[in-house]
């Protein structure tokens, strides 16, 4: 079946480093993939997503791109902020009957230190 | 707008009580869905509403009774619930079909806790 696989967190940096949370998938068909953002005490907000191979998502400074040759939709950013804080969930949509349903990662702890 | 609405933020009550959670979304969706969400794991699928009928229930306890009114309201009716059942509860909502049909927006959640 559809999966998702997200590396293991927390991830710690420092304030304007560099981010990569790593992301790959198995599916059948050709999925849509997301990342859902997480802050702490509050819901997920979508992030970004790509809808077909070689698409970029962009958002907030955060960039990931459909890479169906490895399967792969790694998040990056090129300087984090303290705000940047959260959980990050990596999904792709498992579309079922006339509904889409979203196969999730486990999530990545993000910590930003200043 | 992409925004799904949550009321209350939260909600503490007894294992006697029934409560219900309520979910708004003027988004022009068909498809709503509840969610529960323990402690940073990701959500777990509890219910699907497609057209305002229930397409999806993932085998949820009987005492979590979900309701779609109309095609911006889903409630979700809380009887008996356990200690266990304590989490945050998230309501979204999607197209069906089309190019971007698959992409599900979340409410803030409304965090429960049973005593």
């Amino acid at each position: 079946g559809n999966s998702v696989t997200q590396m293991e967190g927390p991830v710690t940096l420092s304030e304007e480093a560099f981010l990569t949370i790593n992301c790959t998938y198995t599916a059948t068909g050709y999925p849509s993939l997301f990342w859902y953002v997480q802050y702490p005490g509050e819901g997920l907000q979508l992030l970004l997503k790509a809808t077909k191979a070689d698409d970029k998502g962009s958002n907030k400074g955060f960039e990931a791109t459909y890479r169906k040759e490895t399967t792969s939709f790694h998040l990056e950013k090129g300087s984090v902020q303290v705000s940047d804080s959260a959980v990050y969930f990596c999904a792709l949509s498992d579309r079922g009957d006339s509904n889409y349903q979203l196969i999730w990662g486990a999530g990545t702890k993000l910590i930003i230190k200043p | 707008d992409t925004e799904v609405t949550q009321t209350p933020k939260h909600l503490v009550m007894g294992m006697t009580n029934k409560k219900s959670l309520k979910c708004e979304q003027h988004m022009g969706h068909r498809a709503m869905y509840w969610y529960k969400q323990k402690a940073k794991k990701p959500p777990e699928l509890m219910f699907v509403y497609s057209y305002e009928k229930l397409s999806i229930n993932e085998s949820v306890p009987s005492r979590f009774s979900p309701e779609c009114p109309n095609s911006s309201l889903l409630n979700l009716h809380l009887h008996a619930l356990q200690p266990e059942d304590s989490a945050l509860y998230l309501c979204a909502s999607s197209r069906l079909g089309g190019s971007s049909g698959n992409t599900i927006y979340f409410g803030e959640g409304s965090w429960l806790t049973v005593v």
